[in-house]
């Protein structure tokens, strides 16, 4: 069965500065990957995902994450964040490129601009 | 055009009573889709419906919990005889087609049993 984990439950990051939101994944079949966002009192939205091709994928908001199948990490990357990134991060595994029924999350990152 | 609709925001049960959450998918969308956010995990997959269809029920509690959605009105996600351990925060989710996962969510609701 696939799993995946976020390390960090919580990341304070100042503005302006870089931030990396870990995530990796444990599956023994190729899968699919997302990243979703939710902002404070509205629902998610997806970010960016990976189905196939270039391992580097870019996102809204000048996020982007890159697919390493050798680390099964798929980590979220910003290089420069606003305030209005400050939200719950999260990342999402499938087995199959569609179907909500096959969506396994994980428990989510709190990401908080510092001015 | 609204995004999904979900009602109430919070909705607070004593233990033993019923809960009702509601779903109004975006216009023109046939597929809705509730999950689970228990406290300190991740959203879980509970169902998947189409109109007067469910497709997928396989992340649902055997007991107690039951969803619709009718061919008019929102989808219902009805949970009988709430418990403390049904506390979460529930989400539902809707798109016009099985897609890969660009789903609209909604703001959810935050179910608190006392």
């Amino acid at each position: 069965a696939q799993s995946v984990t976020q390390l960090d439950s919580q990341v304070p990051v100042f503005e302006e500065a870089p931030v990396e939101l870990r995530c990796n994944y444990s599956s023994s079949v190729s899968v699919y990957l997302f990243w979703y966002v939710q902002y404070p009192n509205q629902g998610l939205q997806l970010l960016l995902k990976y189905l196939s091709g270039s391992t580097l994928v870019k996102g809204i908001n000048g996020f982007e994450a890159e697919f390493n199948k050798s680390q099964t990490s798929f980590h979220l990357r910003k290089p420069s964040v606003h305030i209005s990134d400050t939200a719950e991060y999260f990342c999402a595994v499938s087995l199959t490129p569609t179907g909500a029924n096959n969506l396994f999350f994980g428990t989510g990152t709190r990401l908080t601009v510092i001015p | 055009n609204a995004g999904v609709m979900q009602n109430p925001r919070h909705l607070v049960r004593r233990r033993g009573q019923e809960a009702r959450l509601r779903c109004s998918p975006m216009k023109g969308h046939s597929h809705v889709y509730w999950y689970r956010q228990l406290p300190e995990e991740g959203l879980k997959f509970m169902v998947y419906l189409q109109k007067e269809n469910i497709i997928d029920e396989s992340g649902m509690p055997k007991e107690r919990f039951s969803a619709e959605f009718p061919k008019e009105g929102p989808s219902i996600l009805r949970i009988q005889q709430v418990v403390r351990g049904d506390s979460a925060a529930y989400f539902c989710a809707s798109s016009p087609f099985a897609e890969n996962y660009g789903y609209t969510f909604g703001s959810g609701t935050r179910l608190t049993v006392v």
